[in-house]
């Protein structure tokens, strides 16, 4: 079964500093997704990043970057110059591959504090 | 706003209760999931449904059982309800065979006192 771990139950930082959130997953499959989901106070889950394992390249989407080690099956995520409204619980989050149950799979969080 | 929509918002019952906590999936997508989010077990899958079909289980109590209509809609029914069954409920909607992306909904916050 895969599990995913995430280390850092909380961080904290300043107003437009970058941050980087910890994450690694233990899964003996070749092909699968990682994701990373935000979730604010309000409750709803927002999907922020996804990887393709088969994709070498590290997924980028405007402030949010990750950095993808397959064989050491690790899947960070840097936010960089951080805002207000980053402040959110950070879900890690494992897929399988396509053709088998398509269930996620969720680290504990982290919880990110944003201090201005 | 994801397009999933979830009915009711908050539910609070007492213990040895039935409820029923509804999903829409977004216009065309045909694979719903539940998850669970509580204190003691983080995010949790519970089932998976593809055009009316379960096509996954996971960590669901026989207590619990889903189902998806023709028009794609989604009910969990929790039965003999307790104490530790108080959580966030999400629905999640996904096109599915060769998308994996999920969509969440707001969730149902249940509450059993």
């Amino acid at each position: 079964a895969q599990t995913v771990t995430q280390s850092q139950p909380e961080m904290s930082v300043q107003e437009a500093e970058t941050v980087t959130l910890s994450c690694t997953y233990d899964t003996s499959e070749n092909n699968y997704y990682l994701f990373w989901y935000k979730q604010p106070p309000s409750r709803q889950m927002i999907l922020v990043i996804r990887q393709e394992a088969y994709k070498q390249q590290n997924a980028t989407e405007n402030r949010f970057s990750v950095n993808f080690q397959k064989a050491a099956k690790s899947f960070s995520l840097k936010i960089s110059d951080s805002q207000l409204g980053d402040t959110a619980m950070y879900f890690c989050a494992f897929m399988p591959p396509l053709g088998g149950a398509q269930k996620l799979v969720f680290g504990q969080g982290t919880r990110l504090t944003i201090n201005p | 706003d994801s397009g999933v929509t979830q009915t009711p918002k908050h539910l609070i019952t007492a213990t040895g209760q039935r409820v029923t906590l509804r999903c829409s999936p977004r216009s065309g997508d045909l694979s719903v999931y539940w998850y669970q989010q509580s204190l003691d077990q983080g995010l949790q899958f519970l089932i998976q449904y593809y055009n009316g079909e379960e096509r996954a289980k996971g960590n669901i109590l026989e207590r619990f059982s889903a189902q998806q209509f023709p028009d794609l809609h989604s009910e969990l029914n929790l039965s003999s309800l307790e104490l530790g069954d108080s959580a966030l409920y999400f629905c999640a909607s996904s096109v599915a065979v060769g998308w994996n992306e999920q969509f969440f909904g707001p969730g149902t916050r249940l509450t059993v006192l």
